[in-house]
């Protein structure tokens, strides 16, 4: 069965620090498929990245970066120069291949507080 | 764009009432889902629809009754629901291959007194 560990729950930052948000996943699958989703208090969960198991480039867009490591089976996320604007709850999901794979696994969160 | 519209944005309804939520998305997307979220929890799959057609039920009492008028529509009708029903309701939807990316909707905020 997949699984998908965001350790930290909450994480603070002062605005123009850098910070990175852990993923952890598990599956038995060969194939599968990584997002990042952040949710900001209006509630509308926004779509980030999306990152195929077969493509392990690295991304960056703009001030967002990702790691993706089979090797650790890990999919973090990094923020530079963070904003108040990048307060939110970020999640991390996972589909793969076997069973309902309309579903998505999701993280647990990560609550991200940038002050000012 | 992807753009998922829900109405209304909140609601407040008591454990008698008849009530529906509505969701629309105009991307030309053939599936569509209903997800349940509690506070300071992540999102929870309800129903599924693809072409229109219910394709995943995820044991949801029967107080929700999903329907899928068109390809572009969404309702989530609600009835008889109790206190603990009480959650963000997220609409989604996205082309029709299972996996393909999900998009969200800004959610409808149930109050059931």
């Amino acid at each position: 069965a997949q699984k998908v560990t965001q350790a930290q729950t909450e994480i603070s930052v002062v605005e123009k620090e850098d910070v990175t948000l852990d993923c952890v996943y598990e599956t038995r699958d060969t194939t599968y498929y990584l997002f990042w989703y952040k949710q900001p208090p209006s509630g509308e969960l926004v779509f980030l990245i999306r990152r195929n198991s077969f493509d392990e480039q690295n991304e960056i867009s703009g001030r967002y970066s990702w790691n993706f490591q089979k090797s650790t089976s890990s999919f973090n996320f990094t923020i530079t120069a963070s904003q108040v604007v990048d307060s939110a709850v970020y999640f991390c999901a996972l589909r793969d291949s076997g069973g309902s794979n309309y579903k998505l696994t999701f993280g647990k969160g990560t609550l991200l507080t940038v002050n000012p | 764009d992807t753009e998922v519209t829900q109405t209304p944005k909140h609601l407040v309804m008591g454990m008698t009432n008849k009530k529906s939520l509505k969701c629309e998305q105009h991307m030309g997307h053939r599936a569509m889902y209903w997800y349940k979220q509690k506070a300071k929890k992540p999102p929870e799959l309800m129903f599924v629809y693809s072409y229109e057609k219910l394709s995943i039920n995820e044991s949801v009492p029967s107080r929700f009754s999903p329907e899928c008028p068109n390809s572009s529509l969404l309702n989530l009708h609600l009835h008889a629901l109790q206190p603990e029903d009480s959650a963000l309701y997220l609409c989604a939807s996205s082309r029709a291959g299972r996996t393909d990316t999900q998009y969200f909707g800004p959610g409808t905020r149930l109050t059931v007194l």
